[in-house]
């Protein structure tokens, strides 16, 4: 069980470079989520998924793109990159079940340079 | 919308001292609120969570956190502290289908 996987690790892009960060999961989870860390700012969702088929922006879904065709990808596009998507990249999954907000499992991250 | 309040940014403690992180929240009913942390280069893993119930929950690796209504607040704890510990803290709260993270609380260990 490999839990949420993220690809690239790293990867650094020129701007108006595009490109898809990959993530997936193998619990079965309905619920998966694209968060962006930057320093001292915690946490900010970008895109989330409620399942297959099913989008929703976030707080921060400027120069994103997401799609959910199946329910264990759920990747992240970027169209033309720019130097304030320097970021560290999070995927994350969650069942939810009864109505509970349950935890989330993070993917180890990507972080991307825009230069 | 909910929001989630770290006081500190950074915290040092010395090993084998005790600990406490803050947390507030907003939220009008019972939060779902969780604890997460993050080793350098690491993703998030879950220490705790809060649903219902016992207001003191335990959590892995020896942390424990209290919730309390009056203060609108979920403080993390742990006795004794380990070098392993430093990490950067999170606290979250569930807001529908999502989380509402704080800023993080960078913890160091002085030996």
């Amino acid at each position: 069980n490999a839990g949420v996987t993220q690809t690239p690790k790293f990867r650094i892009l020129k701007i108006g470079q595009s490109m898809t960060l990959q993530c997936a999961q193998d619990m079965n989870h309905n619920y998966m989520y694209w968060y962006r860390q930057d320093p001292g700012m915690g946490l900010k969702l970008i895109y989330y998924s409620v399942g297959a088929g099913i989008t929703d922006k976030g707080e921060v879904p400027n120069g994103y793109n997401v799609s959910r065709s199946t329910t264990e990808d759920f990747p992240l596009r970027l169209e033309l990159a720019a130097p304030s998507q320097t970021s560290v990249y999070f995927c994350a999954s969650s069942k939810k079940t009864s109505g509970v907000v349950n935890e989330q499992f993070f993917g180890p991250g990507t972080r991307l340079t825009v230069l | 919308a909910q929001s989630v309040t770290q006081p500190d940014i950074h915290i040092t403690v010395s090993e084998g001292a005790s600990l406490e992180l803050r947390c507030n929240y907003s939220y009008g009913a019972t939060p779902y609120l969780f604890w997460y942390v993050q080793s350098p280069g690491q993703g998030l893993q879950l220490l705790l969570k809060y649903f219902s119930g016992d207001t003191l929950v335990q959590g892995i690796k020896g942390f424990e956190a209290e919730f309390k209504r009056s203060q609108s607040s979920f403080n993390l704890r742990k006795p004794s502290v380990h070098w392993s510990d430093a990490a950067e803290y999170f606290c979250a709260v569930g807001e529908g289908n999502k989380l509402v993270f704080g800023a993080g609380t960078i913890l160091r260990v002085k030996s």
